[in-house]
């Protein structure tokens, strides 16, 4: 029930794009994603549930593609304070949340 | 408004002895889900505490067991430790039942067993 997250780790150069994916074999509720940076609690980046709705959050957006199962976490221009690592999760049925392995994103100048 | 709060922050127990860890949820919150996170694993569903009651539970052995108080503070204990349970064990507290609306975070307990 675990969504499978790619790539486990990337390094970008600030000012670079990233995508990060999470997958489900299973039909999504709603996905939810999360960011945490070092030493720290993870820290609630946004809800996207089922239409295939995309949010944003300051130059962090994210998409999330029923038919597949798979939502994609799309971070612009990126600075150094989005360094952390990032997780998503996906509700299968109502109130249960389950957590991916995590995306570890460093930013370097 | 004062976060999520855990405490200890951080202890190291030997196989065989038991642990208790507390959560403090933000004020007017009734939902507490608590997560194992491991290097490998990431976060780990244990369970989620709700009005007292245990909502949800996640696929872990009986030797993890909580419980909630009138006031919203939840205890996770673990008994009989093993090596494997060594982890940071992250609380979240939720204004709705269910752990599935925004999450608030602690910065967690990190449990070392040796």
């Amino acid at each position: 029930q675990q969504p499978v997250q790619s790539p486990q780790a990337v390094i970008l150069r600030e000012g670079e794009d990233a995508v990060i994916n999470c997958s489900s074999s299973k039909a999504l509720y709603s996905v939810h994603w999360y960011r945490q940076k070092h030493g720290e609690a993870p820290v609630f980046l946004m809800i996207l549930l089922k239409g295939g709705e995309q949010k944003g959050h300051e130059k962090i957006s994210a998409s999330f593609n029923e038919k597949k199962q798979q939502s994609s976490l799309y971070l612009t221009a990126s600075q150094l304070s989005y360094s952390g690592t990032y997780f998503c999760g996906t509700e299968y049925q109502a109130n249960n949340l389950f957590f991916g392995t995590g995306t570890r994103l460093t930013v370097i100048p | 408004k004062a976060g999520v709060t855990q405490t200890p922050r951080y202890l190291i127990k030997t196989r065989g002895q038991q642990v208790t860890l507390s959560c403090s949820p933000i004020s007017g919150h009734r939902s507490v889900s608590w997560y194992q996170q491991t290097p490998g694993q990431g976060l780990q569903f244990l369970f989620e505490y709700f009005s007292e009651t245990q909502r949800n539970k996640g696929n872990f052995p009986g030797r993890f067991s909580g419980r909630q108080f009138s006031n919203s503070r939840s205890e996770m204990n673990v008994s009989t430790l093993e090596l494997g349970d060594s982890a940071l064990y992250l609380c979240a507290s939720s204004l709705f039942r269910g752990n599935t609306g925004e999450l608030f975070f602690g910065e967690g307990s990190r449990l070392t067993v040796l």
